[in-house]
Protein backbone atom coordinates (compact mmCIF):
# COMPACT_ATOMS: atom_id res chain seq x y z
CA UNK A 1 0.00 0.00 0.00
CA UNK A 2 0.88 3.57 0.01
CA UNK A 3 0.44 5.65 2.76
CA UNK A 4 2.22 9.86 2.56
CA UNK A 5 2.62 11.99 5.64
CA UNK A 6 2.57 15.80 6.16
CA UNK A 7 2.26 18.56 8.28
CA UNK A 8 -1.60 19.84 8.42
CA UNK A 9 -1.19 23.11 9.32
CA UNK A 10 1.78 26.38 8.68
CA UNK A 11 1.18 29.73 9.11
CA UNK A 12 3.18 32.40 7.51
CA UNK A 13 3.49 35.97 6.65
CA UNK A 14 3.67 37.55 3.49
CA UNK A 15 7.04 37.39 1.68
CA UNK A 16 8.02 34.84 3.93
CA UNK A 17 9.22 30.97 2.50
CA UNK A 18 7.13 28.10 3.73
CA UNK A 19 7.94 24.88 2.94
CA UNK A 20 6.10 21.67 3.17
CA UNK A 21 7.02 18.32 3.95
CA UNK A 22 6.31 15.09 2.30
CA UNK A 23 7.92 11.73 3.53
CA UNK A 24 6.25 8.45 1.74
CA UNK A 25 6.01 4.69 2.34
CA UNK A 26 4.81 2.83 -0.93
CA UNK A 27 5.07 -0.36 -2.32
CA UNK A 28 5.78 1.07 -6.03
CA UNK A 29 6.76 4.17 -7.18
CA UNK A 30 6.58 6.81 -10.33
CA UNK A 31 7.08 10.03 -9.50
CA UNK A 32 5.67 12.59 -6.52
CA UNK A 33 2.96 15.27 -7.66
CA UNK A 34 1.79 18.13 -5.91
CA UNK A 35 -1.26 20.34 -6.11
CA UNK A 36 -2.68 22.81 -4.70
CA UNK A 37 -6.80 23.39 -3.48
CA UNK A 38 -8.10 26.71 -2.43
CA UNK A 39 -11.38 26.37 0.00
CA UNK A 40 -14.32 25.58 -2.09
CA UNK A 41 -12.43 24.77 -5.11
CA UNK A 42 -10.78 21.93 -7.40
CA UNK A 43 -6.82 20.50 -7.25
CA UNK A 44 -4.83 22.27 -9.09
CA UNK A 45 -1.12 20.79 -10.45
CA UNK A 46 1.61 22.40 -9.33
CA UNK A 47 4.79 20.33 -9.72
CA UNK A 48 6.09 16.43 -10.63
CA UNK A 49 9.28 15.13 -9.78
CA UNK A 50 10.14 11.93 -12.15
CA UNK A 51 13.90 11.91 -10.64
CA UNK A 52 15.40 13.13 -7.74
CA UNK A 53 16.59 16.88 -7.28
CA UNK A 54 14.77 20.41 -7.24
CA UNK A 55 11.94 21.37 -9.85
CA UNK A 56 11.28 25.20 -10.32
CA UNK A 57 8.32 26.64 -11.16
CA UNK A 58 8.23 30.69 -10.50
CA UNK A 59 7.65 30.98 -6.72
CA UNK A 60 7.23 27.32 -6.31
CA UNK A 61 9.72 24.65 -6.21
CA UNK A 62 9.26 20.67 -5.26
CA UNK A 63 12.30 18.35 -4.71
CA UNK A 64 12.18 14.90 -4.23
CA UNK A 65 15.06 12.54 -2.99
CA UNK A 66 14.12 8.96 -3.57
CA UNK A 67 16.55 7.07 -1.23
CA UNK A 68 15.07 9.12 1.88
CA UNK A 69 11.56 8.62 0.45
CA UNK A 70 11.15 12.35 1.02
CA UNK A 71 10.22 15.32 -1.05
CA UNK A 72 9.31 18.66 -0.02
CA UNK A 73 7.39 21.80 -1.93
CA UNK A 74 8.57 25.57 -1.10
CA UNK A 75 6.87 28.48 -1.42
CA UNK A 76 8.65 31.31 -1.68
CA UNK A 77 7.71 35.40 -1.58
CA UNK A 78 4.38 34.27 -0.10
CA UNK A 79 1.33 35.92 -1.12
CA UNK A 80 -2.29 35.71 0.49
CA UNK A 81 -3.61 34.25 -2.34
CA UNK A 82 -1.69 31.07 -1.36
CA UNK A 83 -3.53 30.69 1.38
CA UNK A 84 -4.80 27.22 0.30
CA UNK A 85 -4.33 23.92 0.64
CA UNK A 86 -1.68 21.67 -0.63
CA UNK A 87 -1.54 18.22 -1.33
CA UNK A 88 1.62 16.07 -2.43
CA UNK A 89 0.38 12.59 -4.29
CA UNK A 90 2.35 9.66 -5.48
CA UNK A 91 1.29 7.78 -8.40
CA UNK A 92 2.26 4.43 -7.87
CA UNK A 93 2.35 2.83 -10.84
CA UNK A 94 3.66 2.96 -14.53
CA UNK A 95 0.32 2.14 -15.85
CA UNK A 96 -2.73 4.51 -15.04
CA UNK A 97 -3.48 7.83 -13.29
CA UNK A 98 -4.51 6.03 -10.08
CA UNK A 99 -2.97 8.89 -7.77
CA UNK A 100 -2.21 8.48 -3.64
CA UNK A 101 -2.53 11.93 -1.58
CA UNK A 102 -1.22 12.76 1.35
CA UNK A 103 -3.83 14.67 4.04
CA UNK A 104 -2.87 17.95 2.93
CA UNK A 105 -1.15 20.96 4.39
CA UNK A 106 -3.80 24.32 5.20
CA UNK A 107 -0.97 26.98 4.29
CA UNK A 108 -2.52 29.93 6.22
CA UNK A 109 -1.17 33.24 5.02
CA UNK A 110 -1.21 36.62 7.08
CA UNK A 111 -0.42 40.42 6.10
CA UNK B 1 -9.77 24.63 -23.85
CA UNK B 2 -12.45 24.46 -21.99
CA UNK B 3 -11.75 22.22 -18.46
CA UNK B 4 -13.33 19.31 -17.15
CA UNK B 5 -16.97 20.01 -16.16
CA UNK B 6 -19.18 17.83 -13.41
CA UNK B 7 -22.60 18.06 -13.14
CA UNK B 8 -24.85 18.58 -11.05
CA UNK B 9 -22.65 20.63 -8.36
CA UNK B 10 -24.80 20.38 -5.72
CA UNK B 11 -27.09 16.73 -5.05
CA UNK B 12 -29.14 15.92 -1.68
CA UNK B 13 -30.02 12.07 -1.41
CA UNK B 14 -31.35 10.20 1.70
CA UNK B 15 -30.19 6.97 2.40
CA UNK B 16 -31.07 4.35 0.25
CA UNK B 17 -31.27 5.99 -3.03
CA UNK B 18 -29.16 6.11 -5.62
CA UNK B 19 -27.26 8.81 -7.13
CA UNK B 20 -25.04 9.20 -10.55
CA UNK B 21 -22.50 11.94 -11.13
CA UNK B 22 -21.62 13.00 -14.94
CA UNK B 23 -18.08 14.07 -15.70
CA UNK B 24 -16.97 15.77 -19.08
CA UNK B 25 -13.21 15.79 -19.74
CA UNK B 26 -11.02 18.42 -21.44
CA UNK B 27 -10.97 17.58 -25.20
CA UNK B 28 -8.32 15.05 -26.24
CA UNK B 29 -8.33 13.43 -22.82
CA UNK B 30 -9.02 9.71 -22.66
CA UNK B 31 -8.21 8.87 -19.04
CA UNK B 32 -10.87 10.12 -16.16
CA UNK B 33 -10.34 9.35 -12.86
CA UNK B 34 -12.45 9.56 -9.44
CA UNK B 35 -11.94 10.39 -6.23
CA UNK B 36 -13.73 10.96 -3.01
CA UNK B 37 -12.85 14.19 -0.75
CA UNK B 38 -14.29 14.39 2.43
CA UNK B 39 -12.88 15.61 6.22
CA UNK B 40 -11.75 12.57 7.96
CA UNK B 41 -10.29 10.49 4.98
CA UNK B 42 -8.99 13.23 2.34
CA UNK B 43 -8.49 12.88 -1.10
CA UNK B 44 -9.27 9.03 -1.85
CA UNK B 45 -8.94 7.38 -5.30
CA UNK B 46 -12.09 6.00 -6.40
CA UNK B 47 -11.65 4.49 -10.17
CA UNK B 48 -9.76 5.23 -13.79
CA UNK B 49 -11.19 5.01 -16.71
CA UNK B 50 -9.42 4.71 -20.11
CA UNK B 51 -10.73 4.20 -23.70
CA UNK B 52 -14.42 2.73 -21.92
CA UNK B 53 -12.18 0.41 -19.35
CA UNK B 54 -11.72 0.48 -15.43
CA UNK B 55 -7.67 0.94 -16.14
CA UNK B 56 -7.28 1.32 -12.03
CA UNK B 57 -9.94 0.55 -8.94
CA UNK B 58 -9.46 2.17 -5.43
CA UNK B 59 -10.44 0.64 -2.04
CA UNK B 60 -14.07 1.13 -2.38
CA UNK B 61 -17.12 -0.84 -1.67
CA UNK B 62 -19.02 -2.44 -4.96
CA UNK B 63 -21.73 -0.12 -4.83
CA UNK B 64 -19.46 2.69 -6.31
CA UNK B 65 -19.00 1.79 -9.99
CA UNK B 66 -18.64 3.99 -12.92
CA UNK B 67 -18.33 3.65 -16.96
CA UNK B 68 -17.16 5.60 -19.71
CA UNK B 69 -18.73 6.45 -23.20
CA UNK B 70 -16.85 6.70 -26.40
CA UNK B 71 -16.87 10.08 -26.11
CA UNK B 72 -14.73 9.66 -22.68
CA UNK B 73 -17.29 11.29 -20.67
CA UNK B 74 -17.68 9.12 -17.63
CA UNK B 75 -20.26 8.37 -15.11
CA UNK B 76 -20.14 7.22 -11.40
CA UNK B 77 -23.14 5.48 -9.95
CA UNK B 78 -23.15 4.93 -6.02
CA UNK B 79 -26.30 2.47 -4.77
CA UNK B 80 -28.21 2.44 -1.81
CA UNK B 81 -26.46 5.61 -0.14
CA UNK B 82 -24.85 5.93 3.39
CA UNK B 83 -24.58 9.13 5.09
CA UNK B 84 -21.07 8.52 5.10
CA UNK B 85 -21.03 8.68 1.41
CA UNK B 86 -21.51 12.54 2.01
CA UNK B 87 -18.34 13.83 0.12
CA UNK B 88 -17.08 15.84 -2.47
CA UNK B 89 -16.82 14.18 -5.51
CA UNK B 90 -13.66 15.06 -8.05
CA UNK B 91 -13.05 14.05 -11.58
CA UNK B 92 -10.03 14.57 -13.21
CA UNK B 93 -8.80 13.91 -16.42
CA UNK B 94 -5.33 13.42 -17.58
CA UNK B 95 -3.60 13.87 -21.17
CA UNK B 96 -1.87 11.24 -23.22
CA UNK B 97 1.71 10.93 -21.90
CA UNK B 98 4.68 12.69 -23.46
CA UNK B 99 8.13 11.44 -23.25
CA UNK B 100 10.68 13.47 -20.45
CA UNK B 101 8.64 15.23 -18.39
CA UNK B 102 6.06 12.38 -17.41
CA UNK B 103 2.68 14.66 -17.99
CA UNK B 104 0.88 11.77 -17.39
CA UNK B 105 0.77 12.79 -13.71
CA UNK B 106 -0.96 16.21 -14.28
CA UNK B 107 -4.19 15.44 -13.79
CA UNK B 108 -7.18 18.44 -14.61
CA UNK B 109 -9.45 18.11 -11.58
CA UNK B 110 -13.28 19.30 -12.41
CA UNK B 111 -14.97 21.61 -9.38
CA UNK B 112 -16.55 18.25 -8.17
CA UNK B 113 -20.65 17.40 -6.82
CA UNK B 114 -20.88 17.70 -3.47
CA UNK B 115 -23.09 15.11 -2.68
CA UNK B 116 -25.11 15.34 0.59
CA UNK B 117 -26.82 12.03 2.10
CA UNK B 118 -29.53 12.97 4.63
Amino acid sequence: GQSLEQPSEVTAVEGAIVQINCTYQTSGFYGLSWYQQHDGGAPTFLSYNALDGLEETGRFSSFLSRSDSYGYLLLQELQMKDSASYFCAVLPGAAGNKLTFGGGTRVLVKP
Amino acid sequence: KAGVTQTPRYLIKTRGQQVTLSCSPISGHRSVSWYQQTPGQGLQFLFEYFSETQRNKGNFPGRFSGRQFSNSRSEMNVSTLELGDSALYLCASSPPPQSGRGSYNEQFFGPGTRLTVL
